[in-house]
């Protein structure tokens, strides 16, 4: 059983572009959340996915979106990037919203240049 | 705010010691969660603690919970090099609300 995972690993993008990464969830899990974490700092809830819905969103720009498909992948899209957006990105999944244990892709790693 | 915040920030110890690192919270919560993290790597699930739990163990984990005092401890009994890494709780920022991290404690285990 593959856990969750994440595309691309790496990549680095010039300010004002825009940004897709992809997550795909553990077997089983309906619930998808993105988190941000700069260097040296804890993870940062961007918004969570349930049922193809955004449920909850973390203090965060509408410049970062998401979707979640029907098979509960789940894309994150940032638009107009800053150079402060540069970070990982970490895909969780879990079961019922949230209320279980959330299992961690490996994250991708953004660099604004 | 941060709901989740982790204490000491950093922890230094020998191979074979206990490490002790605390968690706060700020509102009611139904579970709160511990997690280990390597160098900036993906987040490991540790171990989840109901809220009408007071003590789970789990392998040299051991997790308490005092939802009067809304904290938390997690306890690795007899350290080893590959404990190194950086420790969060995960706890639910209230109803309805995003589930939130704290800053972490990072634990250093020397040989």
């Amino acid at each position: 059983d593959a856990g969750v995972t994440q595309s691309p690993t790496h990549l680095i993008k010039t300010r004002g572009q825009q940004v897709t990464l992809r997550c795909s969830p553990k077997s089983g899990h309906d619930t998808v959340s993105w988190y941000q974490q700069a260097l040296g700092q804890g993870p940062q809830f961007i918004f969570q996915y349930y049922e193809e819905e955004e449920r909850q969103r973390g203090n965060f720009p509408d410049r970062f979106s998401g979707h979640q498909f029907p098979n509960y992948s789940s894309e994150l899209n940032v638009n107009a990037l800053l150079l402060g957006d540069s970070a990982l990105y970490l895909c969780a999944s879990s079961k019922g919203q949230g209320r279980y244990e959330q299992y961690f892709g490996p994250g991708t790693r953004l660099t604004v240049t | 705010s941060q709901q989740g915040e982790e204490d000491p920030q950093a922890l230094s110890i020998q191979e074979g010691e206990n490490a002790t690192m605390n968690c706060s919270y700020k509102t009611s919560i139904n579970n709160l969660q511990w997690y280990r993290q390597n160098s900036g790597r993906g987040l490991v699930h540790l171990i989840l603690i109901r809220s009408n739990e007071r003590e789970k163990h789990s392998g040299r984990l051991r997790v308490t919970l005092d939802t009067s005092k809304k904290s938390s401890s997690l306890l690795i009994t007899a350290s080893r090099a590959a404990d190194t890494a950086s420790y969060f709780c995960l706890t639910p920022g209230g109803a309805g609300t995003a589930l939130i991290f704290g800053k972490g404690t990072t634990l250093s285990v020397s040989s």
